[in-house]
């Protein structure tokens, strides 16, 4: 059974650098082919996809926040870490993780989303 | 970035009507193409992936179809737990996914 679930503070100040972290179970992010990605959300707004790390620790970004993103994992305690920084009110959002797969050339949609968390920013 | 529009924004529907919702890719991608389901205060949950495969545990009453840059949902006779938004994304530009805007599914 697949599960991912979503911690880190509810509130944060603008300019301040938001840690996230997702712990899942059911798979294993040394399995060749997994991945775990970001997603947010904005209240009442449409998803948006911000990073994503693979089995082979390789790191992809939104382009539009890639500046700002950091993603990494800690195999051993099954987890992957999002870092933001210099957060704005703007960033307020639900944030979630999901898991997607490779499966050889072949992407495959995100098939495992933790229920996510809501973080704003405001002073 | 592939841009992904939606249509309807909204979409009125009465309990055992079919719904049919539009989604449009800026560029070809493939068949990678997902919809998922959200519903107040949940996470987003998988559909229909490869643009017509429907996700484990998924009613035969949701269907996808078509590739490209042109793609549809339909739920063919609207049950009560069906009023939700419904996001499409693409997958195929690795893994600059994005997101369509949403429609969402209210009862007329």
């Amino acid at each position: 059974q697949v599960t991912l679930r979503e911690s880190g503070p509810a509130l944060v100040k603008p300019t301040q650098t938001l840690t996230l972290t997702c712990t899942f179970s059911g798979f294993s992010l040394s399995t060749s082919g997994m991945c775990v990605s970001w997603i947010r959300q904005p209240p009442g707004k449409a998803l948006e996809w911000l990073a994503l790390i693979d089995w082979d620790d390789d790191k992809y970004y939104s382009t539009s926040l890639k500046t700002r993103l950091t993603i990494s994992k800690d195999t051993s305690k099954n987890q992957v870490v999002l870092t933001m920084t210099n957060m704005d009110p703007v960033d307020t959002a639900t944030y979630y993780c999901a898991r997607t797969t490779l499966v050889g050339a072949t992407t495959q949609p995100l098939d495992y989303w933790g229920q996510g968390t809501l973080v704003t920013v405001s002073s | 970035e592939i841009v992904m529009t939606q249509s309807p924004a909204t979409l009125s529907v009465s309990p055992g009507e079919r719904a049919t919702l539009s989604c449009r890719a800026s560029q070809s991608v493939s068949s990678n193409l997902a919809w998922y389901q959200q519903k107040p205060g949940q996470a987003p949950r998988l559909l229909i992936y490869g643009a017509s495969t429907r996700a484990t545990g998924i009613p035969a009453r949701f269907s996808g179809s078509g590739s490209g840059t042109e793609f549809t949902l339909t739920i063919s006779s609207l049950q009560s737990e069906d009023f939700a938004v419904y996001y499409c994304q693409q997958y195929n530009n690795w893994p600059l996914w994005t997101f369509g805007q949403g429609t969402k599914v209210e009862i007329k």
